[in-house]
């Protein structure tokens, strides 16, 4: 079964507005972690923003916040003020797990692609 | 800066040849991984591994193998390349226990495999 889900394969954005992409999630471990990343058309991945599952506030850097509602299973990532170089594709990504346990990947979904228009 | 680097950015390969693609982090990570990326499919995990001559199977090993002699060195193998191995390949990195413990990515490899 998919562990995380991306139901958005393409947005559409104009410059300077508020974008959220949407995640859900499936695990039963209490202990878990969401992450997104960018990747750009030149290919690196770029990590973006953390939630880890204990986590009461919603995390927030710069431009980007996740808002996180735990009991629907959902992470989305929300981009304030978008930019043109916002456009690129963006995964969620989860890792279940405690990460002092050490060797745990991530579950990557399959990804949204964002276009920021002028 | 983390760096986490990879051997070609492009590699053009025939079917049958044993292929090495090279993943090579500076940051002294315990955790390093490969990964495939299709369009539509997102990241599949192929092989991670959490110490020196340690691996696990992720999703899809089937066709991969890989080596782990060295903390910082994690090499993916394709023993005999086939022509559905052609993708992106991305080598990835992290801390075993410092929460986020994000993965760091390097640039990826394309591989084709004629």
């Amino acid at each position: 079964a998919q562990k995380i889900t991306q139901t958005q394969p393409g947005m559409f954005v104009q410059e300077k507005e508020a974008v959220t992409l949407d995640c859900t999630y499936d695990t039963s471990d209490q202990s878990y972690g969401l992450f997104w990343y960018k990747q750009p058309s030149s290919g690196e991945m770029i990590f973006l923003i953390y939630q880890g599952s204990y986590d009461e506030q919603n995390a927030t850097e710069g431009r980007y916040s996740l808002n996180f509602q735990k009991a629907r299973k959902s992470a989305n990532l929300v981009i304030s003020a978008s930019q043109l170089g916002d456009s690129a594709m963006y995964f969620c990504a989860m890792r279940e797990g405690s990460p002092s346990l050490g060797g745990y990947a991530l579950n990557f979904g399959k990804g949204t692609s964002l276009l920021v228009t002028p | 800066d983390v760096k986490v680097t990879q051997s070609s950015r492009y590699l053009v390969k025939r079917t049958g040849e044993k292929v090495f693609l090279e993943c090579v982090q500076d940051m002294d990570h315990e955790n390093m991984f490969w990964y495939r990326q299709d369009p539509g499919l997102g990241l599949r995990l192929i092989y991670f591994s959490y110490d020196v001559k340690m691996k696990e199977k992720g999703d899809i090993p089937e066709g991969y193998s890989v080596s782990r002699e060295k903390k910082e060195r994690f090499s993916l193998i394709l023993e005999s390349a086939s022509t559905n191995q052609t993708s992106m390949y991305l080598c990835a990195s992290s801390f075993a226990s410092a929460a986020p413990n994000e993965q760091f990515f390097g640039p990826g490899t394309r591989l084709t495999v004629l």
